[in-house]
């Protein structure tokens, strides 16, 4: 079974500066799919950026990329240009490739972000 | 615009009673989930579907049940065997091949 450990249940950042999510996860597969999901006081899930394990270029989408470590099994996330609408929680998230439980999401506890003006 | 639909937005449930959540989506996915999302903890998945009248059960499945008759479909029963109910719940949706899933605006159930 997968495990998503995020360690840090809450962070905050000045308005136009950078933040850093940390998430861990613990997996015996090879071929995987990591994600980070953003969810707002309005309670709707947004995916933010998506990271394939078998590609060991990070991704990255506008303000937004991450850091993975395959062999730390590592896979944070990075905020450049904090602004207000990123005040929300974030989710990082495991899914295996393939087989019986394909396309299943294993998500961690969460951090809630804040955004200071 | 293509999307996921859950009704109602809240929702009360009396004791000893079953309350059913619907999901519906418009986005021709073939695969359908559900989630409890509880304060301090992540999503849980209850139950999944990848096709039309087959689902399986997931991390939280009992006192849950689902069916899938149609493919834009997938309901969500909370049976009176569910003996805390009371959290906020996500449907979500995605083609099967590796792509992420989609979400619906979510139903907080209550206890009267």
């Amino acid at each position: 079974a997968q495990t998503v450990t995020q360690s840090q249940p809450e962070m905050s950042v000045q308005e136009a500066e950078t933040v850093t999510l940390s998430c861990t996860y613990d997996t015996s597969e090879n071929n995987y799919y990591l994600f980070w999901y953003k969810q707002p006081p309005s309670r709707q899930m947004i995916l933010v950026i998506r990271q394939e394990a078998y590609k060991q270029q990070n991704a990255t989408e506008n303000r937004f990329s991450v850091n993975f470590q395959k062999a730390a099994k590592s896979f944070s996330l990075k905020i450049s240009d904090s602004q207000l609408g990123d005040t929300a929680m974030y989710f990082c998230a495991f899914m295996k490739h393939g087989g019986t439980s394909y396309g299943k999401l294993t998500f961690g506890q969460g951090t809630i972000l804040t955004v200071h003006p | 615009d293509g999307g996921i639909t859950q009704s109602p937005k809240y929702l009360f449930r009396k004791e000893g009673q079953n309350v059913t959540l619907s999901c519906e989506q418009n986005l021709n996915h073939d695969a359908m989930y559900w989630y409890r999302q509880d304060p301090g903890q992540g999503l849980r998945l209850i139950y999944y579907s990848q096709i039309v009248n087959d689902f399986q059960k997931g991390d939280i499945a009992e006192g849950y049940s689902v069916s899938r008759e149609k493919k834009e479909s997938f309901p969500l029963t909370v049976t009176s065997a569910q003996k805390n109910p009371t959290a906020f719940y996500l449907c979500a949706s995605s083609t099967v091949k590796n792509q992420p899933q989609h979400f619906g605006d979510g139903t907080r159930l209550s206890i009267l």
